[in-house]
C-alpha cells in the first residue's frame, strides 16, 4: 500500500522560502518507472502541477514557476523535498505529493497525499 | 505549452443522469489522457488513465474515450456520491491540468 504525507510550516511570510517534504512508504523512488510530484491548489481553485522528480533523479518543473522551484529527494530515502522561494500571498494554497508511475500512453497519479495548507501572510 | 480547456466549468444533474464532461487539449496529445475526481477536504482521485483505462477500484460507470485532442469523461448513471469536481491531466508533454468541472445536484 502506498502512502504519502506532506510536511511544512503551515504560514510562511511573503519574500521567504517555503520547504515542503513528502514522505512515503510502500514504493522506492530507485525503481524504474516511478517518480513523485507536487500539485498545489489554492482555496477554490483549480489544480496546479509544480514539480515532478523521477527514479533516474530526472526533474521537471512548471515553465512558469521554474525559476523559484527546487524538487530533490531526500536525505532519507523516502523523501521529496520540494522549495519555493519569493512566496507571496498569492501562493496560499493546499500543497499535494503524489506518486507518478508510467502507463501505456503516458503517467498518471495514483496515489496522493491528504495535502497541506500553506498560508503566505506577514 | 499544452493547454487543457474542460467544459462545462459546472454543471447540474440529478441522481441517475447519464453526465459528460469534455477535454481538449490545444494540441494532439494521443492518448496521453487522465480523469481525476475531487471531492471538497480530500486529494484528487485517479479515474481514469491513457484516455480509457479504467483505474482498479473505480466503479464501471465511469468510462472515459477520446484521442487526439478531444476527450470525454462519461458517468453513465449518476450516484450521490459522483458530485464532485472532475480534472483532466495531459501527460504528452510533462504534464497539465484542466481547470475542472464541479457537478453540483441538480
Amino acid at each position: 500500500q502506498i502512502t504519502l504525507k506532506e510536511s511544512g510550516p503551515t504560514l510562511v511570510k511573503p519574500t521567504q522560502t517555503l520547504t515542503l517534504t513528502c514522505t512515503f512508504s510502500g514504493f522506492s523512488l530507485s525503481t524504474n518507472g516511478v517518480g513523485v510530484g507536487w500539485i498545489r491548489q489554492p482555496p477554490g481553485k483549480a489544480l496546479e502541477w509544480l514539480a515532478l522528480i523521477y527514479w533516474d533523479d530526472d526533474k521537471r518543473y512548471s515553465p512558469s514557476l521554474k525559476s523559484r522551484l527546487t524538487i530533490t529527494k531526500g536525505t532519507s530515502k523516502n523523501q521529496v523535498v520540494l522549495t519555493m522561494t519569493n512566496m507571496n500571498p498569492v501562493d496560499t494554497a493546499t500543497f499535494y505529493c503524489a506518486h507518478r508511475r508510467r502507463s501505456t500512453s503516458g503517467w498518471y497519479f495514483d496515489s496522493w497525499g491528504q495535502g497541506t495548507l500553506v498560508t503566505v501572510s506577514s | 505549452d499544452i493547454q487543457m480547456t474542460q467544459s462545462p466549468s459546472s454543471l447540474s444533474a440529478s441522481v441517475g443522469d447519464k453526465v459528460t464532461i469534455t477535454c481538449r487539449a490545444s494540441q494532439s496529445i494521443t492518448s496521453y489522457l487522465n480523469w481525476y475526481q475531487q471531492k471538497p477536504g480530500e486529494a484528487p482521485k485517479l479515474l481514469i488513465y491513457a484516455a480509457s483505462s479504467l483505474q482498479s477500484g473505480v466503479p464501471s460507470r465511469f468510462s472515459g474515450s477520446g484521442s487526439g485532442t478531444d476527450f470525454t469523461l462519461t458517468i453513465s448513471s449518476l450516484q450521490p456520491e459522483d458530485f464532485a469536481t472532475y480534472y483532466c491531466e495531459q501527460t504528452y508533454s510533462t504534464l497539465t491540468f484542466g481547470g475542472g468541472t464541479k457537478v453540483q445536484i441538480k
